[in-house]
């Protein structure tokens, strides 16, 4: 298996455009999650599917931030206006299942806004 | 509330020095532990991780772990590190049957010096 597949792996755009970055999980894996790094807050889990359904996404920081899971294979995390302290390493992460299992983690997106 | 809390943020050795990096955390119930190291522009990569069982973990790369419950650690340990173990280390916590759900302390920058 190819691992969590993240597009693009690096992205610079300019403040206000409209960004998109994708995420192909690990064949087979029911659950979907997308995280952000950043110096000043570390890791923080933005959103998680369950099965193409979104269960949780209390730590999307604002509503500029939207992610969709249109099927098994395929999300998207979109940031509409971008901003520049939106700049960060988005990581996408797929599990097997809910049990007790570790995340697998993507190659990561670095997002500059200028 | 739930967080992990790393203490060392910067770790400084020289090579074939012992290393141990602490991690405490808060989380309510039983809990699932994890240590992952992040390389030089690279993903993250699970190191071990604790279910159940025995509290000493053994992971890849010479690595182990301890759980002391009483102590609500779970402190990473080499005996003996070497250049290529430069990286960052995370320590993730999530409860049960939460799956790749984690919360991840603040990482512990680790420079060996060669």
């Amino acid at each position: 298996d190819a691992g969590v597949i993240q597009s693009p792996r690096h992205e610079v755009t300019e403040m206000g455009q409209e960004v998109t970055l994708r995420c192909k999980p690990i064949s087979g894996h029911d659950y979907l999650f997308w995280y952000r790094q950043t110096m000043m807050r570390g890791l923080e889990l933005l959103i998680y599917f369950n099965n193409n359904v979104p269960i949780d996404d209390s730590g999307m920081p604002e509503d500029r931030f939207s992610a969709k899971m249109p099927n098994a294979s395929f999300s998207t995390l979109k940031i509409q206006p971008s901003e520049p302290r939106d700049s960060a390493v988005y990581f996408c992460a797929s599990s097997p299942h809910s049990g007790n299992t570790e995340a697998f983690f993507g190659q990561g997106t670095r997002l500059t806004v200028v | 509330a739930q967080s992990v809390s790393q203490h060392n943020h910067h770790v400084i050795l020289s090579e074939a020095a012992s290393l141990e990096l602490g991690c405490n955390y808060s989380y309510g119930g039983t809990v699932n532990l994890f240590w992952y190291v992040q390389y030089p522009g690279q993903h993250l990569q699970l190191l071990l991780k604790y279910f159940s069982g025995d509290p000493l973990v053994k992971g890849i790369k010479g690595f182990e772990a301890e759980f002391i419950k009483s102590k609500f650690s779970f402190n990473l340990r080499k005996p003996s590190v070497q250049w290529s173990d430069t990286a960052e280390y995370f320590c993730a916590v999530n409860g049960r049957n939460q799956g790749g759900k984690l919360i991840f302390g603040q990482g512990t920058e680790l420079s060996v010096k060669p």
